[in-house]
């Protein structure tokens, strides 16, 4: 298994531009996630899906779109770049098993975006 | 909602100390808890998880924590600290109802290991 990956591991983006971050899990896994972190301040969430068809806001929705057509792909797209995302993304997922519905989280390698 | 706070933002022990990570969480129920390190650019790996049963749960790379609940507290321990353990290491709480799954994390605390 290849895990949760993520794509690209870099990006520069001007101002205004428009991008979408690409998150792929091979586990067959329900719940999927992207968090931004940023020094001091730890993870946080902005945007989990629990299932194909499914989304819902985090923390800190604003300025994101997430869909979730298929069990393996959750994009997060970035409508109007500004400075304020400049941020490490991580996109995460979860297999919620019966008798442990505490989700281990497994967690890509990040994407690393500079808005200049 | 719930949150989490690590008081601590860095600190520094001698390799072969013992450590003591604290964590204290808000939350008006039982509380899933959990402890991640993140290797220098590296993504998050969880190091152990409570979720019900006995308060002292053991985890990977010969760490432990302890649930207490009158402390509102999930400190995570080590005996004896490798140069290999510095890193960030980050609390989190979990909510997991159906519908409303939502893992929130405390702002981290670095740790340096030195010789």
């Amino acid at each position: 298994n290849a895990g949760v990956t993520q794509t690209p591991k870099f990006q520069v983006l001007k101002t205004g531009q428009s991008m979408t971050l690409q998150c792929a899990q091979d586990m067959n896994h329900e719940y999927m996630s992207w968090y931004r972190q940023d020094p001091g301040m730890g993870l946080r969430l902005i945007h989990y899906s629990v299932g194909a068809g499914i989304t819902d806001q985090g923390e800190v929705p604003n300025g994101y779109n997430v869909s979730r057509s298929t069990t393996e792909d959750f994009p997060l797209r970035l409508l109007s770049a500004a400075p304020s995302q400049t941020s490490v993304y991580f996109c995460a997922s979860s297999y919620r098993a019966q008798r442990d519905p505490s989700y281990e989280q497994y967690f890509g390698p990040g994407t690393r975006l500079t808005v200049t | 909602a719930q949150s989490v706070t690590q008081p601590d933002i860095h600190i520094t022990v001698s390799e072969g100390a013992s450590l003591e990570l604290r964590c204290n969480y808000s939350y008006g129920a039982t509380p899933y808890l959990f402890w991640y390190v993140q290797s220098p650019g590296q993504g998050l790996q969880l190091l152990l998880k409570y979720f019900s049963g006995d308060t002292l749960v053991q985890g990977i790379k010969g760490f432990e924590a302890e649930f207490k609940r009158s402390q509102s507290s999930f400190n995570l321990r080590k005996p004896s600290v490798h140069w290999s353990d510095a890193a960030e290491y980050f609390c989190a709480v979990g909510v997991f109802n159906f519908g409303n799954e939502k893992l929130t994390f405390g702002t981290g605390t670095r740790l340096t290991i030195i010789p």
